[in-house]
């Protein structure tokens, strides 16, 4: 299996430019999750989903944000407009498939964002 | 939001040497996870303790859970240089997510 696929690796936008980061998990796995790191705030949640459906996006930062997955194998995160402060690199996650929100997940690689 | 702690924040060993790193967290768990990270990629799951157990074993990995001081440890032996990374503690305490802390960065020196 090639692991979870994220695209682009790198994105450098200016502030007020939309932008969307692309996730493809690993077949088969049926929860899927947003993090964004960063120096200051470490690693943290924005959303995840189970089986499609969004389950929590509590940690979504504002209206600015939000993510789409309209079928198994794709799933977007889009900021509009995005802002100097969303710089950080985003990552997707995967988890198997009946193991659940909260054990072992399978990370892509990252987007790192610059937003000028 | 309640997260793990690791302590220390950053460790230097040579090649060969044991490498220990701690976690510590707030409150009752329901598992607590390891996960490495090399520079400028994705994190990759190591190890899985469950709250009724006290440790694991995974080739060089081993880690310890003490519920009772709310805390766990991860040691690494016969450290090598593709070691080098940041590695995380994970704590699932019931809410249906994951909390990570901040991350232990450890260079292993050739």
């Amino acid at each position: 299996d090639a692991g979870v696929i994220q695209s682009p690796r790198h994105e450098v936008t200016e502030m007020g430019q939309e932008v969307t980061l692309r996730c493809k998990p690993i077949s088969g796995h049926d929860y899927l999750f947003w993090y964004r790191q960063t120096m200051m705030r470490g690693l943290e949640l924005l959303i995840y989903f189970n089986n499609n459906v969004p389950i929590d996006d509590s940690g979504m930062p504002e209206d600015r944000f939000s993510a789409k997955m309209p079928n198994a194998s794709f799933s977007t995160l889009k900021i509009q407009p995005s802002e100097p402060r969303d710089s950080a690199v985003y990552f997707c996650a995967s988890s198997p498939y009946g193991r659940g929100a909260t054990y072992e997940q399978y990370f892509g690689p990252g987007t790192r964002l610059t937003v000028t | 939001s309640q997260q793990g702690e690791e302590d220390p924040q950053a460790l230097s060993i040579q090649e060969g040497e044991n490498a220990t790193m701690n976690c510590s967290y707030k409150t009752s768990i329901n598992n607590l996870q390891w996960y490495r990270q090399n520079s400028g990629r994705g994190l990759v799951h190591l190890i899985l303790i469950r709250s009724n157990e006290r440790e694991k074993h995974s080739g060089r990995l081993r880690v310890t859970l003490d519920t009772s001081k709310k805390s766990s440890s991860l040691l690494i032996t016969a450290s090598r240089a593709a070691d080098t990374a940041s590695y995380f503690c994970a704590t699932d305490y019931g809410n249906n997510r994951l909390a990570f802390g901040k991350g232990n960065q450890v260079v292993v020196i050739p």
